[in-house]
């Protein structure tokens, strides 16, 4: 049971170029979720989806692009990279809860580098 | 607006010397609130919940509390392991299943 895998762990970009980031969990959550993290400023939510099919915007949505064609993977594009998007980037799930949330799970994160 | 403030930044703490981190928030309608520790290069790792206010959950040398307006992490005779950035996240009736986090605690135990 691997939980949140993402790749790749590491990736460096040249401004202007585009990459996409992969994010699987293998347990049947319906809710992913990317975040950014970035000195002092903690994880901020990029997009979200609360299943197959569907995706949202989160707080900093500008720059990127989500899909979720199956419902184990969510994906992130970044179209043209800038350096402002030099970050690490967490992936993560969790089920619908019933009384409130349910805990998310987080992946290893990717440290992207944009120069 | 939904806020999440945690304090303080950073916290050096000698091993077996007690002490309690804060999170303290400002949302309308609480629907979860989450404290996650997270290890240099690594994702955040889930710890407790808390839905109501009164509610305790307790692990190891870790014991969450929750009131109305903020939510403590104390941590009893910390050991140098223990150290790590501890964050607190919600979920409100505005953000439905998103999660919004604070910038977290630093948490360093000196042996």
């Amino acid at each position: 049971n691997a939980g949140v895998t993402q790749t790749p762990k590491f990736r460096v970009l040249k401004t202007g170029q585009s990459m996409t980031l992969l994010c699987a969990q293998d347990m049947n959550h319906e809710y992913m979720y990317w975040y950014r993290q970035d000195p002092g400023m903690g994880l901020r939510l990029i997009h979200y989806s609360v299943g197959e099919g569907t995706t949202a915007k989160g707080e900093v949505p500008d720059g990127y692009n989500v899909s979720r064609l199956k419902k184990q993977n969510f994906l992130l594009g970044l179209e043209s990279a800038a350096p402002s998007q030099t970050s690490v980037y967490f992936c993560a799930s969790s089920l619908r809860g019933v009384r409130g949330g349910t805990e998310a799970f987080f992946g290893q994160g990717t440290r992207l580098t944009v120069v | 607006e939904d806020q999440v403030t945690q304090s303080p930044e950073a916290l050096r703490l000698q091993e077996g010397e007690s002490s309690s981190l804060n999170c303290s928030y400002t949302v309308s309608g609480l629907r979860g609130l989450f404290w996650y520790r997270q290890d240099p290069g690594k994702g955040p790792e889930f710890l407790f919940t808390l839905y109501s206010a009164g509610e305790e959950k307790e692990k190891e040398r870790l014991k969450a509390t929750l009131t109305k307006k903020e939510s403590f992490l104390h941590i009893t005779a910390p050991k140098p392991e223990d150290s790590a950035t501890y964050l607190c996240a919600v979920q409100t009736l505005n953000t439905g299943n998103q999660f919004y986090f604070g910038t977290g605690t630093s948490l360093t135990v000196i042996p």
